[in-house]
């Protein structure tokens, strides 16, 4: 089983530039998010789904955004990537409130 | 809104001897509570979770927590550290009734010496 696939592992954006990181996940879970890394601030959720065409904001989701068409895809657009964007990106899903989330390998950001 | 504070940025705990890493909330309600733990250049794995009854939860690596309403914590324990256990570990709480928002504390980097 795949569990939650993410891509690229890797990325290196100039400034001003737009991207799309992916996001899959096989084991059909409604629910699905978006974290970034940075350190000393744990995980904070950028943005978060419950399903297929719903998606809602989290802890910062200013400069990103997000759709939801399919159960399996939740990809996380940068509009106009900024230095302060460097990061470590990561999905997650879920089947529901009371589960615990898969997470995927991560995408490491970084914006020059 | 809901948070979640580990107060401790760095636990250091001799092989064998217990160890404690602590964990706080704040919901409106009961919540959901999770432990995950990060090895370096990996994603988050799952450890455990408290959804009801039993305030002690068991999980996985040998690892438990403690669940305690009146003083909103879900502090996680192991009664006889490995080496193998430093890493990064991260609380997680989620609103019952909430649309889904899982929201993690700062982590607490776990290091076990021989």
């Amino acid at each position: 089983n795949a569990g939650v696939t993410q891509t690229p592992k890797f990325q290196v954006l100039k400034t001003g530039q737009s991207m799309t990181l992916q996001c899959a996940q096989d084991m059909n879970h409604e629910y699905m998010s978006w974290y970034r890394q940075d350190p000393g601030m744990g995980l904070r959720l950028i943005h978060y789904s419950v399903g297929a065409g719903i998606t809602d904001q989290g802890e910062v989701p200013n400069g990103y955004n997000v759709s939801r068409s399919t159960t399996e895809d939740f990809p996380l657009r940068l509009l106009s990537a900024a230095p302060s964007q460097t990061s470590v990106y990561f999905c997650a899903s879920s089947s529901g409130f009371h589960t615990e989330a898969f997470f995927g390998q991560g995408t490491r950001l970084t914006v020059v | 809104a809901q948070s979640v504070a580990q107060p401790e940025d760095q636990v250091n705990v001799a092989e064998g001897n217990p160890l404690t890493v602590k964990c706080t909330y704040s919901v409106s309600g009961n919540p959901y509570l999770f432990w995950y733990v990060q090895y370096p250049n990996r994603g988050l794995q799952f450890l455990l979770k408290y959804i009801t009854g039993d305030n002690l939860v068991k999980g996985s690596y040998g690892f438990e927590a403690e669940f305690n309403k009146s003083q909103t914590s879900f502090h996680l324990k192991k009664p006889s550290a490995l080496v193998s256990d430093s890493a990064l570990y991260f609380c997680a709480v989620r609103e019952r009734g909430n649309t889904g928002k899982l929201i993690f504390g700062q982590g607490t980097t776990l290091q076990v010496k021989p």
